[in-house]
């Protein structure tokens, strides 16, 4: 069946230092989605891409869409703390699945 | 605030014991949608409803069922309650059910003892 996976699990960095995570499904999608999650709250939409190799910037977020429509990846520019949490890409085919996330931890 | 509201926030049960977790979707949204959160893992869809209508099915178990009641509002049923059971189960919301942006709930942390 359809599967999403997303790579690095953990990620720990020095606040400053640049950040990504990857997303890669075994299929090819109509859209995905990322989802920010802080320690103890819940999902959070943060963007939607659709088109094949688009790219959109959220001021220090960066969101790419892979050619193939079958990988993406979210990048972060000098981390801060505020980034803290656990960063879910949701790939919608016939349904959505979610990956199992990166967790991400600043250190100061 | 989502807009989503999950009740209730804890629930604490012993195996064999069923539950009922209740959901109010953002105003304006037609579609909700079910998740279980277990420690360290991702979300795992079980079951989106649009309208009252079954939309979609995910990894949901037979001991589990849900429904979307007239007034949009959804229940998640889980019966026969086991330890693994025990997570944070999120209801999430959105406009037309499609390729949009879900709200979710705070969720409801159900431990089973």
């Amino acid at each position: 069946g359809q599967q999403v996976m997303q790579i690095p699990q953990y990620q720990h960095v020095q606040e400053g230092e640049d950040f990504t995570t990857y997303c890669n499904s075994s299929t090819t999608l109509s859209n995905i989605q990322w989802y920010k999650q802080r320690p103890g709250g819940h999902p959070v939409f943060l963007i939607q891409l659709v088109k094949s190799g688009e790219v959109k910037k959220q001021k220090r977020l960066t969101f790419q869409f892979g050619e193939a429509k079958k990988n993406s990846s979210l990048h972060i520019t000098a981390t801060q703390t505020t980034d803290v949490g656990t960063y879910f890409c949701a790939g919608l085919d016939d349904k959505i699945i979610f990956g199992k996330g990166t967790r991400l931890h600043i250190l100061p | 605030d989502s807009g989503v509201t999950q009740t209730p926030k804890h629930l604490i049960t012993a195996t064999g014991q069923r539950v009922t977790l209740r959901c109010s979707p953002r105003s304006g949204d037609l579609s909700v949608y079910w998740y279980q959160q277990s420690l360290d893992q991702g979300l795992q869809f079980l079951i989106q409803y649009y309208n009252g209508e079954e939309r979609a099915k995910g990894n949901i178990l037979e001991r589990f069922s849900a429904q979307q009641f007239p007034d949009l509002h959804s229940e998640l049923n889980l019966s026969s309650l086991e330890l693994g059971d025990s997570a944070l189960y999120f209801c999430a919301s959105s406009v037309t059910g499609g390729a949009e942006p879900q709200h979710f709930g705070d969720g409801t942390r159900l431990s089973i003892l």
